[in-house]
């Protein structure tokens, strides 16, 4: 089945410890993106990519870094440098508006940090 | 950081009430407005991707309008059930940034 998965479910971490979230999509789609929800907002753009080897700063990226080696994946490395790290972290993919696609958006289950 | 806004914030309606809700979103450098319907425990599912002034889309008992030129979009669910229970989210696509609202959370009772 065509889906993207992300892993762990919760994550718990000390503060001051960086910590990687996995994002792993097999839609083949060329653009992925990493969005924090906090409680009582909207989901906020971390970074986000349009195609491998490139990747580009959303609203908040602060404290945080990317990296798109493969197609397939997109992992957020939350670094002692993000304030307030504990929130719910969700990943999404999509075709690209300018490769005719509609950019509509497939996520995955999410990944719940708590940093104690 | 562009504003998009949902209201209301929740909803507690009866099964078999018609609602609706909305989406305000900034007019100008549209390209896209999408609706998702987000269930707990479930991942973010899109409903409808908007792309033109006037455009109207349906599926099933739920429907949506668009108005680029004043900046809204509504989401309407007919005859509401128990299972249209979610929050439904707004994404205004700007170049190739989403910018999400806070969502409706609509709870049906049987």
């Amino acid at each position: 089945d065509g889906g993207i998965t992300q892993s762990p479910k919760y994550l718990f971490r000390k503060e001051g410890q960086n910590v990687t979230l996995s994002c792993e999509q097999n839609l083949n789609h060329d653009a992925m993106y990493w969005y924090r929800q906090d409680p009582g907002q909207g989901l906020r753009l971390i970074y986000y990519s349009q195609i491998v080897n490139d990747f580009q700063k959303g609203d908040i990226a602060e404290g945080y870094s990317v990296s798109r080696e493969k197609k397939e994946s997109f992992p957020l490395t939350v670094t002692s440098a993000q304030k307030n790290p504990t929130a719910f972290y969700l990943c999404a993919s999509s075709t690209p508006r300018l490769a005719g696609g509609h950019n509509e958006q497939f996520f995955g289950p999410g990944t719940r940090l708590t940093v104690l | 950081i562009l504003n998009v806004e949902q209201s209301p914030q929740s909803l507690h309606v009866q099964e078999g009430d018609s609602t609706n809700f909305t989406c305000s979103f900034p007019s100008s450098n549209f390209y896209a407005l999408h609706w998702y319907r987000w269930e707990t425990a479930k991942s973010p599912e899109a409903l409808f991707v908007m792309t033109l002034n006037g455009d109207e889309k349906k599926k099933g008992r739920i429907s949506a309008t668009l108005n680029t030129k004043e900046g809204y979009s509504y989401l309407y669910i007919k005859g509401s059930q128990p299972e249209d229970s979610a929050t439904y989210l707004c994404a205004f696509l700007n170049f190739n940034k989403f910018y999400f609202g806070s969502g409706t959370k609509l709870n049906v009772k049987p």
